[in-house]
């Protein structure tokens, strides 16, 4: 069965720090891999997605994430975190020929001035 | 509209009360997906569609729930006699194609609040 991880309920960094968001998984085949961010009252925005090829992903507002197929680990990273990155954050894995997303508890990021 | 749209944004229902909610896809996405986000959790997943079709409806908790998409566009999640458990935000999101690694793109969700 698919599954996912996200061992931290809450992340601080300071502001201008570079900032790591972790996320584990577990499928049988194939993962694709996906970081979404809910800020309050607001659906999922995507940010970024492993499908296969170069192991680390560039997607919006400066976020990237490194697969590890070794670790099973999807880590999201930012170089340097701003306040307004202040939100939800959530790791999904879809397996190949499946439909459903199956995400993680969630990790609430917190940026500080 | 660009994106996903879901109405209402908050529903308060008596218990027992049946309500509906209501999702319009990006226009021209085949795939179309319900998922039930209770407090505190991520996102789990109710059911989906292609095109009109619903070719998954594991994740529906109980037959009080029921999903139709009839003409392959707007979807309407059903939810009979509600109970306090419904309480949560009910997600759709919609893909452009049918295979796994398209994104879903979500809408901003209906809140639930079942007293």
């Amino acid at each position: 069965a698919q599954s996912v991880a996200q061992p931290e309920d809450q992340v601080k960094v300071a502001e201008g720090n570079p900032l790591t968001v972790k996320c584990t998984y577990s499928v049988s085949g194939n993962p694709y891999l996906f970081w979404y961010v809910q800020y309050p009252n607001r659906g999922l925005q995507f940010l970024l997605k492993y499908i296969t090829g170069d192991n680390l992903v560039k997607g919006s507002y400066g976020f990237e994430a490194e697969f590890n197929k070794s670790q099973t680990s999807f880590h999201l990273k930012k170089p340097s975190a701003l306040v307004s990155d202040s939100a939800l954050y959530f790791c999904a894995v879809r397996e190949a020929n499946t439909d459903k997303l199956i995400f993680g508890t969630g990790t609430r990021l917190q940026v500080f001035p | 509209g660009a994106g996903v749209s879901q109405s209402p944004r908050y529903k308060v229902a008596k218990r027992g009360q049946d309500v509906a909610l209501r999702c319009d896809p990006i226009s021209g996405h085949v795939s179309l997906f319900w998922y039930q986000q209770a407090l505190g959790q991520g996102p789990e997943f109710l059911t989906y569609f292609q095109n009109e079709a619903q070719l998954d409806k594991s994740g529906l908790p109980s037959d009080r729930f029921f999903a139709e998409r009839p003409e392959g566009s707007v979807s309407t999640l059903k939810i009979q006699r509600t109970q306090q458990e419904d309480s949560a935000v009910y997600l759709c999101a919609s893909s452009l194609r049918e295979i796994s690694v398209e994104t879903q793109y979500f809408g901003p969700g209906t809140r639930l609040l079942v007293l």
